[in-house]
């Protein structure tokens, strides 16, 4: 158990739609992340957040958002979902804002039908 | 795109041999990570070696960094059956803003009892 928690597990919604998606980071953990994992795109870096504040930014499209609350806990919000979103979406978190082992939670997968 | 390009793809081996996953990578790296990935579930964190660093000893599992060229591999020997899983290296970049890792496509490897 890495002490990162996703919700929901599984996901399944229809093209058009919007979805929001979960995460805890590890108690004490400052940094979260989200990553897209996908059998053509492999896993792809999205979003950081430090602290509440966003600290990197990846191949996150226009219709996502992210944000991380004052409590740490960090929301990825997909609208217009299409057939491509679907996908594995991982958080992740890390104590350091810099370089250093992330922990992953076990993911949330969407299936966009 | 991904940073990272991992060697074999796939990767077949019965239990008690020795596995070599190969990772190489374009730009100045901060330090390489490998993760392990059982199927569909959250990346777990294995090593991380730095780019001073040679080779670092974890348990079965050797790394050796060459940033000349590029390239790190990771052995793991004596496999067990429950080292079946996908394998990723994670580049983190050199004077990057947040970690970032950027993951390469990952080596299959199935360990046969």
């Amino acid at each position: 158990d890495s002490g990162v928690t996703q919700t929901p597990k599984h996901l399944i919604t229809a093209t058009g739609q919007r979805v929001t998606l979960r995460c805890s980071p590890r108690s004490g953990d400052l940094s979260v992340y989200w990553y897209q994992q996908s059998l053509d795109q492999g896993l792809q870096f999205l979003i950081q957040y430090y602290n509440g504040e966003e600290r990197a930014k990846g191949n996150i499209l226009e219709r996502f958002s992210a944000q991380q609350f004052p409590d740490l806990h960090s929301e990825l919000n997909l609208s217009s979902l299409e057939l491509g979103d679907s996908a594995l979406y991982f958080c992740a978190s890390s104590g350091r804002v810099d370089t250093g082992e992330l922990f992953f939670g076990e993911g949330s997968r969407l299936t966009v039908l | 795109s991904q940073q990272g390009e991992e060697d074999p793809q796939a990767l077949s081996i019965q239990e008690g041999e020795n596995a070599t996953m190969n990772c190489s990578y374009k730009t100045s790296i901060n330090n390489l990570q490998w993760y392990r990935q059982n199927s569909g579930r959250g990346l777990v964190h294995l090593i991380l070696i730095r780019s001073n660093e040679r080779e670092k000893h974890s348990g079965r599992l050797r790394v050796t960094l060459d940033t000349s060229k590029k390239s790190s591999s990771l052995l793991i020997t004596a496999s067990r059956a429950a080292d079946t899983a996908s394998y990723f290296c994670a580049t983190s970049p050199w004077g990057g803003s947040g970690s970032r890792l950027t993951f390469g496509e990952g080596t299959q490897l199935t360990v046969n009892p």
